[in-house]
């Protein structure tokens, strides 16, 4: 079956440095893949979403790769603050092509100053 | 900003009881959702609405959980006879379209607590 997976471990980094996260996925061949920032007790916000045939997609400090042959997504957060502090959830299309994300368990972040 | 808005923030009730959790959808969305994520896992997909009747749902969904849209504003997810596993924070959403380029937009979230 379907299965997503980010590393359930926290990610503990430096204010400056870069964050990098990562989505691995098995059994499926998503057409796009989305990134959701969630705080404690909220819903997901969305962030960005890349399709199967780009390789890289920016936003502002938020960088995020797709390779499709390692069947993988890096989520990159550059010049991190203690304010990008948060649970990262990688979410992919459901199989049988819904458009209705399937999320991983996410990996929560934290920066310290 | 346009937002989805929940209520109640918080629900705690007895198992076998009623509950309804409220949305309120973003005003020009036509698709809305309900997902359910229990503490420490993955926000799981319930059910899909548009046009005033289920498009999909998800294997969780089952006989005691049922959706209404009441009047042009409010989306409603009603479970008939709450269990103890049914303990999690709901959230609900809501997108203009369900092509892949539409953006999920979630709201705040109900709490709800079953004893």
């Amino acid at each position: 079956s379907q299965k997503i997976e980010q590393n359930s471990e926290a990610l503990n980094i430096q204010e400056g440095k870069t964050a990098t996260l990562t989505c691995n996925y098995t059994n499926y061949s998503p057409a796009y893949l989305q990134w959701y920032r969630q705080d404690p007790g909220r819903g997901p916000v969305f962030l960005l979403l890349i399709r199967e045939n780009e390789k890289e997609k920016r936003k502002e400090r938020l960088k995020v790769t797709f390779d499709t042959t390692l069947k993988q997504s890096l989520f990159h957060i550059t010049a991190s603050q203690p304010a990008d502090s948060a649970t990262y959830l990688c979410a992919l299309d459901r199989a049988g092509g819904s458009y209705i994300p399937t999320f991983g368990r996410g990996t929560s972040l934290i920066v310290h100053p | 900003e346009p937002e989805v808005t929940q209520t109640p923030s918080h629900q705690v009730t007895q198992m076998g009881q009623e509950v309804i959790l409220r949305c309120v959808p973003i005003s020009n969305h036509l698709y809305f959702y309900w997902y359910r994520q229990i503490l420490g896992q993955k926000v799981e997909f319930l059910v899909s609405f548009y046009n005033n009747e289920i498009s999909e749902k998800s294997e969780i969904f089952d006989d005691q959980f049922s959706v209404e849209r009441p009047d042009g504003s409010n989306f409603t997810l009603k479970i008939r006879s709450t269990k103890l596993e049914d303990s999690a924070m709901y959230f609900c959403a809501s997108t203009v379209h369900v092509k892949s380029t539409d953006t999920q937009y979630f709201g705040p979230g109900t709490r709800l607590t079953v004893l």
